[in-house]
């Protein structure tokens, strides 16, 4: 069975930084992409990041580039999100996807969340 | 990268059918074949219905069908029930390498 377990949310203050995690099970992790994505409270989803299975490539939305790096290892089966130089507009549930087997394709499994909370 | 049109809410009676539409451009939705469709029932995560414009993935109701014509994709959701109350976005592969949502649909089944 396919598991996702985001973890990291917290509150934490305008300008910090903050890791999140997600712990991947049940498949064979290095063979798909993943990704982050948010939803601001009672706001829709929005894209943020996608890494390749190898983690060789890495892609952002515009409103991340810079300060937002994805990363994973494979060894742990676990995927990353550093977020450095965090804004109040950076509030949100924080999900992590699994791609298909088309990179582009969509996510076919998704994390519970986690909450981020950008505030002094 | 500004966000896919979907319509506020739609709804529709128990039985009947709803779809729910999602507009873009050339260099989106127009462009590729990397629409998707997710439900989002509140308070959980979203759940993947379509992929590819037109894929469903295993274990997902065959109630469930999308298409695109140009810019614009559609999802159908035909003999609606209750359960399937639920927000509705879609999202597309961009041609800047990215991939961009929809602003999410909200379907009441009266």
């Amino acid at each position: 069975e396919v598991q996702l377990l985001d973890s990291g949310g917290d509150l934490v203050q305008p300008g910090g930084s903050l890791r999140l995690s997600c712990a991947a099970s049940g498949f064979t992790f290095s063979s798909y992409a993943m990704s982050w994505v948010r939803q601001a409270p009672g706001k829709g989803l929005e894209w943020v990041s996608d890494i390749s299975g190898s983690g060789r490539t890495t892609y952002y939305a515009d409103s991340v580039k810079g300060r937002f790096t994805i990363s994973r290892d494979n060894s742990k089966n676990t995927l990353y999100l550093q977020m450095n130089s965090l804004r109040a507009e950076d509030t949100a549930v924080y999900y992590c996807g699994k791609g298909t087997a088309d990179f582009w394709g969509g996510y076919d499994y998704w994390g519970q969340g986690t909450l981020v909370t950008v505030s002094s | 990268q500004s966000a896919l049109t979907q319509p506020a809410s739609v709804s529709g009676s128990p039985g009947q059918s709803s779809t729910i539409s999602c507009t873009g451009t050339s260099s989106d939705v127009g462009g590729y074949n990397y629409v998707s469709w997710y439900q989002q029932h509140p308070g959980k995560a979203p759940k993947l219905m379509i992929y590819d414009v037109s894929n469903r993935p295993s274990g997902v109701s065959n109630r469930f069908s999308g298409s695109k014509s140009g810019n614009t994709a559609s999802l159908t959701i035909s003999g609606l029930q209750a359960e399937d109350e639920a927000d509705y976005y879609c999202s597309s592969y961009t041609i800047s390498s990215t991939r961009v949502f929809g602003g999410g649909t909200k379907l009441t089944v009266l």
